[in-house]
């Protein structure tokens, strides 16, 4: 099994619909967990952390599955701006810092209007 | 923007060439690290750099090196290019070295013909 997994899509989603997806990840004492968004040719930036508990910002909502050792990301009301990669990263070692670190192969979505 | 800078953005060199990448980080940020990403794939972690010392790294051979200076920018040297380093290279700087935070750049394109 991969140390973090992503569904590589494309996933096309109409302009105002939901769309969720997955991540999964193989070290079961992974405690830190991250979504990023990646626009084509361009660096990731973060768009948020995953907590616990679940947590949202605005219309973004990241949730994790200790149990079956996933994270997801929903979008809610997608915005033509929303078409981008999401990558996924994990702390898969316990090495500091971006040494612990693993990032996924990105989820393509694209938001049609 | 994250404030993090890098040069040169596009870099076209022959096999068994040599390259050096820069890379000032955030201000405030004091660590330093660089990914390799390759088309269609997430970012790879290279190696982190801290109070200008090597912090971790990743699964790269010896011909990748760096360097941190005083003033926490960074250089990135790969000797004897080889086809498969052309990727989309990314620094990305860090409170301090047991951050998983990373803020990234806008990267360095290199082409190795």
């Amino acid at each position: 099994r991969k140390e973090v997994e992503q569904d590589p899509g494309p996933f096309n989603v109409p302009e105002g619909a939901t769309v969720a997806f997955n991540c999964t990840y193989s070290n079961s004492a992974s405690q830190s967990f991250f979504w990023y968004r990646q626009d084509c040719r361009k660096e990731p930036k973060l768009l948020m952390s995953v907590y616990s508990s679940g947590n949202e910002d605005g219309r973004f909502t990241a949730q994790l599955n200790r149990a079956s050792q996933y994270i997801s990301l929903l979008i809610r009301d997608s915005k033509l701006s929303d078409s981008a990669t999401y990558l996924c990263v994990v702390n898969t070692r316990s090495g500091g810092g971006a040494d612990g670190l693993t990032f996924g192969k990105g989820t393509h979505l694209i938001i049609q209007p | 923007e994250t404030g993090v800078t890098q040069s040169p953005t596009h870099l076209i060199k022959t096999r068994g060439q040599q390259v050096t990448l820069r890379c000032s980080s955030q201000s405030g940020h004091n660590t330093v690290s660089w990914y390799q990403q390759a088309l269609g794939q997430g970012p790879q972690f290279i190696f982190q750099y801290y109070r200008e010392e090597e912090n971790g790294r990743g699964n790269f051979p010896p011909r990748f090196s760096g360097l941190q200076f005083p003033n926490y920018s960074s250089e990135l040297n790969v000797n004897a290019l080889e086809l498969d380093d052309s990727a989309l290279y990314l620094c990305a700087s860090s409170l301090d070295f047991g951050s998983y935070e990373q803020y990234f750049g806008p990267g360095t394109r290199l082409t190795v013909t």
